[in-house]
């Protein structure tokens, strides 16, 4: 199994361009996320999806759009890049409650806005 | 405001000894804690986690304590190896509050090494 596969892993973007981060899990995992890692902040959720079809906000979504029309997909879309968007992008999902099943992490996407 | 904390940035061991790594928390909706791994250029795994019925898990050489009236938790890793040099986040999940069981809150991560 693949577990959770990001692409790309690395990308440069200039200020005000658009993209799309994408992530794809191949266990049927119910929920994902999008979790972005700066230096000194640690993990920061963006959004997340508990299901197909359902998306919600994380503590920093501005800037970034979700869906999620597929079990298997949750692409992170950049809207206008901004430098402030510089950063180390993780995605995850879990079966369940991450409490009882934690999270299964990709190998992440680091973003540099120029 | 920081709901998990990790106040130690950095955290340097010699091969053999004992690990601890320190976190705290402020939310007392908080009830289930977990311990995740970062190498460099990957992503976090999970290593270890407890609820808050319990003020103990262990799983070989990792042992995590959960002190709730002090709403602080350590990891300690005995005896450590300088394969454990590694960032250690300390995450945190309220169990029954729905949607929010799903998501995690982490602190800020500790940098172990593990010298030889």
């Amino acid at each position: 199994n693949a577990g959770v596969t990001q692409t790309p892993k690395f990308q440069v973007l200039k200020t005000g361009q658009s993209m799309t981060l994408q992530c794809a899990q191949d266990m049927n995992h119910e929920y994902m996320s999008w979790y972005r890692q700066d230096p000194g902040m640690g993990l920061r959720l963006i959004h997340y999806s508990v299901g197909a079809g359902i998306t919600d906000q994380g503590e920093v979504p501005n800037g970034y759009n979700v869906s999620r029309s597929t079990t298997e997909d949750f692409p992170l879309r950049l809207l206008s890049a901004a430098p402030s968007q510089t950063s180390v992008y993780f995605c995850a999902s879990s079966y369940g409650q991450a409490v009882h099943y934690g999270y299964t992490f990709g190998s992440g996407t680091r973003l540099t806005v120029v | 405001d920081q709901q998990v904390k990790q106040n130690s940035p950095s955290l340097s061991v010699q091969e053999g000894r004992i690990s601890i790594l320190n976190c705290d928390y402020t939310n007392s909706m908080f009830d289930y804690f977990l311990w995740y791994k970062k190498y460099p250029a990957e992503g976090p795994t999970f290593l270890i986690s407890i609820s808050s019925i319990k003020d103990k898990n262990e799983d070989g050489r990792f042992t995590v304590f959960l002190n709730k009236s002090a709403k602080h938790l350590s990891l300690h890793i005995v005896p450590s190896q300088p394969g454990d040099s590694a960032v250690y986040f300390c995450a945190a999940s309220e169990v029954d509050s729905g949607a929010g069981s799903y998501q995690l809150t982490f602190g800020k991560g500790t940098k172990l090494s593990v010298i030889p």
